[in-house]
């Protein structure tokens, strides 16, 4: 069936560093994948998405780019903050009716 | 514009009970999306419904679960006769159409005693 790997489990950054979460899908006709954020006991946030046409998308400190070829997809987080310190899942979808596929997460620790 | 709305946002039964988790979805939106997560995990796909029309179930148990979204009023996952293993956060989410962005609500952590 369907799945997205998504690498590291957890990861430990100095404040200001960057922060790079990678993630691997199976569905060749995935065409949708978005970045979720998870704070302790809050819901999953969308932060940013990306969809097959485009390689590469930006919004101020995070970025995402796409690899069809490979099937893979990856996060960027510049100038780190430890308010950037929570779980964050990446999962892909395509459009017409099926369900999305989570990651496992991964845990981002901004040390001060 | 209110969002994603869950209740309750805490639920406890004992073993043997049935539990009722509600979902209303965003304005406008028609695709609801029921996931599960246990302390520490990630987000486990459960259902897939559309006003009327389960769309995908292949993430839910056979047995005890259920859910719906009727035409009229909030998706309502059910699960009779609980047991300590159920306990979790259960998080429902709506998009606009299929494969669109989701938006989540704020879950219902069940626990059963």
């Amino acid at each position: 069936g369907e799945n997205v790997e998504q690498h590291p489990s957890t990861l430990s950054v100095q404040e200001g560093d960057s922060a790079v979460i990678k993630c691997t899908y199976s569905d060749s006709a995935s065409n949708y994948f978005p970045w979720y954020k998870q704070e302790l006991g809050k819901r999953p946030q969308l932060i940013i998405d990306i969809r097959s046409n485009v390689g590469e998308k930006k919004d101020q400190r995070i970025a995402v780019t796409l690899n069809k070829t490979a099937k893979h997809f990856s996060l960027h987080i510049t100038e780190t903050q430890p308010e950037d310190s929570a779980v964050y899942f990446c999962a892909a979808s395509r459009s017409g009716g099926f369900k999305t596929i989570f990651g496992a997460g991964t845990r981002l620790f901004v040390k001060a | 514009n209110a969002g994603v709305m869950q209740n309750p946002r805490h639920l406890v039964r004992r073993r043997g009970q049935e539990a009722r988790l509600r979902c209303s979805p965003m304005k406008g939106h028609s695709h609801v999306y029921w996931y599960r997560q246990l302390p520490e995990e990630g987000l486990k796909f459960m259902v897939y419904l559309q006003k009327e029309n389960i769309i995908d179930e292949s993430g839910m148990p056979k047995e005890r679960f259920s859910a719906e979204f009727p035409k009229e009023g909030p998706s309502i996952l059910r699960i009779q006769q609980v047991v300590r293993g159920d306990s979790a956060a259960y998080f429902c989410a709506s998009s606009l159409g299929g494969g669109d962005e989701q938006y989540f609500g704020p879950g219902t952590r069940l626990t059963v005693t």
